[in-house]
């Protein structure tokens, strides 16, 4: 499994742009990266899913260079309720129980 | 409300004495999973079921035990605690072979005494 890097915390304000890295270095050619959010005392909630690119949904967007070594969730104009814990995986298509989680990243929005 | 529903939300319990927690999704999906989650730390994982089997076992001590009775239920019975298995318990379920992610449940919020 592609173990990921990401940044410990992050801080932002209301109405801001929130860019959040992760590294998969080494990522296999059919690994697909997914997002996820976690609010305290709940369950981590999809987010979005890619394999490369740039993939866009209503709540956020991924990019992912060609190398595809790294991906970038990118959560536009935040607000209080996007305050969580942010997880960056790398997964098989159809390995069932492979998503690992890692520390991801905890996001503090600021008013 | 996520599709999949864990009861009881929180759970007190004794050292000495048997509980069990609920998994029910109702989403169609056929792998299910239990998730451990301490205070500051990552999701663990637990126990897989794929197809009402256990195909994996992340060496978790025998006080817990699973039981997948079919694809829409898992369960976790617990005996025997120690107070540093109080945790996060999450449940997850996905499709196998068409993985288009985990949907994971609320949790209970387990504490020993």
């Amino acid at each position: 499994l592609a173990k990921t890097t990401q940044p410990i915390s992050m801080d932002s304000y209301e109405g801001q742009e929130v860019n959040i890295t992760c590294s998969h270095n080494n990522i296999a050619t059919n690994d697909y990266i997914t997002w996820y959010q976690q609010f305290p005392s709940q369950g981590p909630r999809f987010i979005i899913q890619g394999y490369k690119t740039k993939v866009t949904n209503e709540v956020a967007s991924l990019f992912i260079p060609a190398d595809r070594k790294s991906s970038t969730l990118s959560l536009p104009r935040v607000s209080l309720s996007d305050t969580a814990v942010y997880y960056c995986l790398v997964h098989g298509s159809s390995n069932t129980g492979k998503l690992i989680f890692g520390q991801g990243t905890t996001l503090q929005v600021k008013p | 409300e996520t599709g999949v529903t864990q009861t009881p939300r929180h759970l007190v319990m004794g050292m000495t004495n048997k509980k069990s927690l609920k998994c029910e999704q109702h989403l169609g999906h056929n792998a299910m999973y239990w998730y451990k989650q301490s205070a500051k730390k990552p999701l663990e994982l637990m126990f897989v079921y794929s197809l009402e089997e256990r195909v994996e076992n992340n060496s978790v001590p025998s006080r817990f035990s699973p039981e997948c009775p079919n694809s829409s239920h898992l369960f976790l019975h617990l005996h025997t605690l120690q107070p540093e298995d109080s945790a996060l318990y999450l449940c997850a379920s996905s499709q196998e072979k068409v993985f288009h992610g985990y949907t994971f449940g609320s949790g209970t919020r387990l504490t020993v005494v």
